[in-house]
């Protein structure tokens, strides 16, 4: 149950494409999502975080999708760049767990010129 | 830049040496946090300090000794360890408090290989 299933674990996209990741959660108590983007050697960078009142949040190219009843978000890059080449964890975490974070196993983008 | 710095980047240890890694965050922050990560894994949680006083222990082994000085620092010591301890270590903090208490900053992580 504190699981957080992320998809897929690779992903080769053209620039300009859109990047997609997804990531679904089964507790219900979760009440904290937040991407994270880590370049080699770097530890991880927070890029974008929601919470479950919101269905949707963008901050530049970077959208995050937020589906309550499908117990599902996803991160949307739009217009990648080959700067966006990384790998991304989605995560969530409990407000009363002291900040615990349950990561996903994390998606390696390469985004080729 | 993040504003959670960790020192030393790189270490590398013998099975029988003791040393330590640190870690400072001036954000106010009463959070602290070390996560250990292998390559291509996520980070794993190891201990959590609120207000100074560790909330969480993740079961790890007694050869890693957290250590909190005061509300900016934060340390890990290390003794004993094996091999299969060279990872990645991150330290990390946090507000306290429901609006803003879940948003965790990450530093750029200390490598330690053990020989």
């Amino acid at each position: 149950q504190q699981q957080v299933k992320q998809s897929p674990q690779s992903l080769i996209v053209q620039k300009g494409g859109i990047s997609i990741i997804n990531c679904a959660y089964e507790n219900t108590a979760f009440d904290y999502f937040p991407w994270y983007q880590q370049f080699p050697g770097k530890g991880p960078a927070l890029l974008i975080a929601i919470r479950p009142d919101v269905s949707e949040k963008k901050e530049g190219r970077f959208t995050i999708s937020f589906n309550k009843s499908a117990k599902q978000f996803s991160l949307h890059i739009m217009d990648s760049q080959p700067g966006d080449s990384a790998t991304y964890f989605c995560a969530a975490s409990v407000y009363n767990q002291g900040g615990k974070l349950i990561f996903g196993q994390g998606t390696e983008l390469s985004v080729k010129p | 830049d993040t504003e959670v710095t960790q020192t030393p980047k790189h270490l590398v240890m013998g099975m029988t040496n003791k040393k330590s890694l640190k870690c400072e965050q001036h954000m106010g922050h009463r959070a602290m946090y070390w996560y250990k990560q292998k390559a291509k894994k996520p980070p794993e949680l190891m201990f959590v300090y609120s207000y100074e006083k560790l909330s969480i222990n993740e079961s790890v082994p007694s050869r890693f000794s957290p250590e909190c000085p005061n509300s900016s620092l934060l340390n890990l010591h290390l003794h004993a360890l094996q091999p299969e301890d060279s990872a990645l270590y991150l330290c990390a903090s946090s507000q306290l408090g429901r609006i803003s208490g879940n948003t965790i900053y990450f530093g750029e992580g200390s490598w330690l290989t053990v020989v």
